[in-house]
């Protein structure tokens, strides 16, 4: 299983709020920076977040996330169709067995 | 902008090498700053870095799958390629080239990835 740990699904309906969790260690989200990652079906990941709270340029401001201890979380307010994809975060791993970890990946459905 | 693709065979043989290269568009390797790498996805499932380069030559690969990879790069044709050795079907995957940036490692932008099945 992977090393951060992702709910494998959530959903909302249009205009909702929704959040999706990371939870890793002291190794990983604890002493480092949080990534997001939106893979829309049949694409490749695309950035979503970066350096915990960053928006790249072209990210909607809907899209934002936090970083707790050694949890992290992605908000995606106003939630729209489009928005339906897999999300997956990132870190990396300080550990001797780490190098750059991901969560095993959220599926958003909107309903 | 820089543009990333992958290439190479979408069938491999068990226990020989996978090769595929990317080829970036867009901007130079050379340039630095930036850590070439390599990403892969399971049929249904989820991401697994595999390592990366830097344009001097420098590595740094996933601890699991170390005793198998090579990562190397070509600068004068703008490429960077990996070979990962004895293949199993647990290697079979879609594998993605991105640029890499620090602090602690990012990926943006993706190449659109490649599916490599292992059987014989």
């Amino acid at each position: 299983q992977s090393v951060l740990t992702q709910p494998p699904s959530a959903s909302g309906t249009p205009g909702q709020r929704v959040t999706i969790s990371c939870s890793g260690s002291s190794s990983n989200i604890g002493s480092n920076y949080v990534y997001w990652y939106q893979q829309l079906p049949g694409t490749a990941p695309k950035l979503l977040i970066y350096r915990n709270n960053q928006r790249p340029s072209g990210v909607p401001d809907r899209f934002s996330g936090s970083k707790s201890g050694t949890s992290a979380s992605l908000a995606i307010s106003g939630l729209r169709s489009e928005d339906e994809a897999d999300y997956y975060c990132a870190a990396w791993d300080d550990s001797l067995s780490g190098g750059e970890v991901f969560g095993g990946g959220t599926k958003l459905t909107v309903l | 902008q820089v543009q990333l693709q992958e290439s190479g065979p979408g069938l491999v043989k068990p226990s020989q090498t996978l090769s595929l290269t990317c080829t970036v568009s867009g901007g130079s390797i050379s340039s630095g700053g930036y850590y070439w790498s390599w990403i892969r996805q399971h049929p249904g499932k989820g991401l697994e870095w595999i390592g990366y380069i830097y344009y001097s030559g420098s590595t740094y690969y996933n601890p699991s799958l170390k005793s198998r990879v090579t990562i190397s790069v070509d600068t004068s044709k703008n490429q960077f390629s990996l070979k990962l050795s004895s293949v199993t079907a647990a290697d079979t995957a879609v594998y993605y080239c991105a640029r890499g940036l620090l602090p602690q490692l990012w990926f943006d932008p993706w190449g659109q990835g490649t599916l490599v099945t292992v059987s014989s």
